[in-house]
C-alpha cells in the first residue's frame, strides 16, 4: 500500500464550479500537508501548506485536513481556465529534513 | 520563487554517455534534493543532500551519483545513461524544514 494515494483523473469541470481534489494517506504521524499545482512541462509550484487538522483558506483555495479519517482536500471556488493544471498533494512528518511523501496527481482541466 | 536554478534545462544524450545535472541555489538551504518525474510514478526521490559533502540515496539511486562540493551547488550524475534514465528531474530545497520547493526542471532524452 502505498503512503499516499491520489485519484489521477483526469478531472473536466467547467468553467465557475468549485473543485473538489483529494487524497488519502496510511501514516498517522504526518503533521505537514501540502498542495502543489503543476503546469505541463513546469516544476510543482507549492500552493497552500497545513500543519496537523483543520482548514486554510487563500482566495479561491481552501484546504483541509482530517486526521480522523487520514484524508486532505483542496477545494477550489470559481474554477478558471488558469486552474487547469495537475495538483499534487504531499506529506510530511515533523522535524524531519528529508522525508516527503507526494501523490501522483490529478489532472484538472477548466473547460471555458 | 526559491531561487533555485537547474541547468541544463532541456539534453538529448546517447545512451551510454555521462551526464551531469547541476542544480544552484541562491538562499542558502541546506537541505537539497534531486527527484524525478514518470507517468504512473510521480515524484521519485533520487538523493539527497544535508549539507556539504553529506548526502544520501533515495528510493530510485541506482545509476546515480551526486556532490555537493559548495552549499549553493548539487550535482546529480549519470555515469553511464540508459534510455530508462529518460525522464524530467527535479531539483528541490526545504526552507523551513517542512515544506519543499521545486525548480523548473531538466528534460533529458537518452537516444
Amino acid at each position: 500500500q502505498k503512503e499516499v494515494e491520489q485519484d489521477p483523473g483526469p478531472l473536466s469541470v467547467p468553467e465557475g464550479a468549485i473543485v473538489s481534489l483529494n487524497c488519502t494517506y496510511s501514516n498517522s504521524a504526518f503533521q505537514y500537508f501540502m498542495w502543489y499545482r503543476q503546469y505541463s512541462r513546469k516544476g510543482p509550484e507549492l500552493l497552500m501548506y497545513t500543519y496537523s487538522s483543520g482548514n486554510k483558506e487563500d482566495g479561491r483555495f481552501t484546504a483541509q485536513v482530517d486526521k480522523s479519517s487520514k484524508y486532505i482536500s483542496l477545494f477550489i471556488r470559481d474554477s478558471q481556465p488558469s486552474d487547469s493544471a495537475t495538483y499534487l498533494c504531499a506529506m510530511s512528518f515533523l522535524n524531519t529534513g528529508n522525508q516527503f511523501y507526494f501523490g501522483t496527481g490529478t489532472s484538472l482541466t477548466v473547460i471555458p | 520563487d526559491a531561487g533555485i536554478t537547474q541547468s541544463p534545462r532541456h539534453k538529448v544524450t546517447e545512451t551510454g554517455t555521462p551526464v551531469t545535472l547541476r542544480c544552484h541555489q541562491t538562499e542558502n538551504h541546506r537541505y537539497m534534493y534531486w527527484y524525478r518525474q514518470d507517468p504512473g510514478h510521480g515524484l521519485r526521490l533520487i538523493h539527497y543532500s544535508y549539507g556539504v559533502k553529506d548526502t544520501d540515496k533515495g528510493e530510485v539511486s541506482d545509476g546515480y551519483s551526486v556532490s555537493r562540493s559548495k552549499t549553493e551547488d548539487f550535482l546529480l550524475t549519470l555515469e553511464s545513461a540508459t534510455s530508462s534514465q529518460t525522464s524530467v528531474y527535479f531539483c528541490a530545497i526545504t526552507a523551513s524544514g517542512n515544506t519543499i520547493y521545486f525548480g523548473e526542471g531538466s528534460w533529458l532524452t537518452v537516444v
